[in-house]
C-alpha cells in the first residue's frame, strides 16, 4: 500500500514570492511521481511526471525535483501570482499496468495580492 | 478543456437507490480511470480499465461495479446508495502507459438525500 504525505497542508504567499512544498513518498518500489495543479470549480491538471530520481521539469514559472532513494520531491513556483492560487497534488503511480494513482491530501496554496 | 466527457454533472438521488455515471476518454486514449473525492478524504482510486478489460483495483466498493466499452467509453455504477457515497466522482484517461499523465473530466457531484 503506497502512503503519499504532502506538507504543509496550506501556505499564504504574498503575490511575487517563491515558495516550495513537499510530496514524500515510500522509497521502495518506486515507478512513477505525478503533479497536478487542481483550481477550485476545476478537475486536476497535470504538471509533471517524474520516474527517474534526480528528475527536474520545468514549466514555465513552475519546477519540480525527484528524489527516489530518499522518497520526496519538491514543487517550487517562482514569483507567485494570484493565478497560482489551488491546490497541488501529488500522486505515486504502482506501474506493472496498474497506472491508478495514490494521491496526496494536496498543499492548498493562497496567493495574497 | 482536457478532452474528457463526464455525464451528468450532477446527481441527486435517495439512499438505496442505482445510479450509472458515464465517462468518455480522450480520442486515442485507452486506459480509463475512475476516482472518487470525499469530503474528508483525498482523491481515491476506484478502479482501472484499459481497452475493454479490468486493469486494476483499488479502493471500490462491492456495491460498485464499472465497464469499459468497445467504443472505450466507460460506465460506473453505483447500487444500494448510502450517505456516505455522497461525492465527487472523478473519469481520468491517458494512453494506458504508465509514465503519462492522466486527464480528469469534471467529475459527476452525487448527493444522497
Amino acid at each position: 500500500i503506497l502512503n503519499v504525505e504532502q506538507s504543509p497542508q496550506s501556505l499564504h504567499v504574498q503575490e511575487g514570492d517563491s515558495t516550495n512544498f513537499t510530496c514524500s513518498f515510500p522509497s521502495s518500489n518506486f515507478y512513477a511521481l505525478h503533479w497536478y495543479r487542481w483550481e477550485t470549480a476545476k478537475s486536476p491538471e497535470a504538471l509533471f511526471v517524474m520516474t527517474l530520481n534526480g528528475d527536474e521539469k520545468k514549466k514555465g514559472r513552475i519546477s519540480a525535483t525527484l528524489n527516489t532513494k530518499e522518497g520526496y520531491s519538491y514543487l517550487y513556483i517562482k514569483g507567485s501570482q494570484p493565478e497560482d492560487s489551488a491546490t497541488y497534488l501529488c500522486a505515486q503511480g504502482s506501474g506493472g499496468g496498474a497506472d491508478g494513482l495514490t494521491f496526496g491530501k494536496g498543499t492548498h496554496l493562497i496567493i495574497q495580492p | 478543456d482536457s478532452g474528457v466527457t463526464q455525464t451528468p454533472k450532477h446527481l441527486i438521488t435517495a439512499t438505496g437507490q442505482r445510479v450509472t455515471l458515464r465517462c468518455s476518454p480522450r480520442s486515442g486514449d485507452l486506459s480509463v480511470y475512475w476516482y472518487q473525492q470525499s469530503l474528508d478524504q483525498g482523491l481515491q482510486f476506484l478502479i482501472q480499465y484499459y481497452n475493454g478489460e479490468e486493469r486494476a483495483k483499488g479502493n471500490i466498493l462491492e456495491r460498485f461495479s464499472a465497464q469499459q466499452f468497445p467504443d472505450l467509453h466507460s460506465e460506473l455504477n453505483l447500487s444500494s446508495l448510502e450517505l456516505g457515497d455522497s461525492a465527487l466522482y472523478f473519469c481520468a484517461s491517458s494512453p494506458g502507459d504508465s509514465n503519462q499523465p492522466q486527464h480528469f473530466g469534471d467529475g459527476t457531484r452525487l448527493s444522497i438525500l
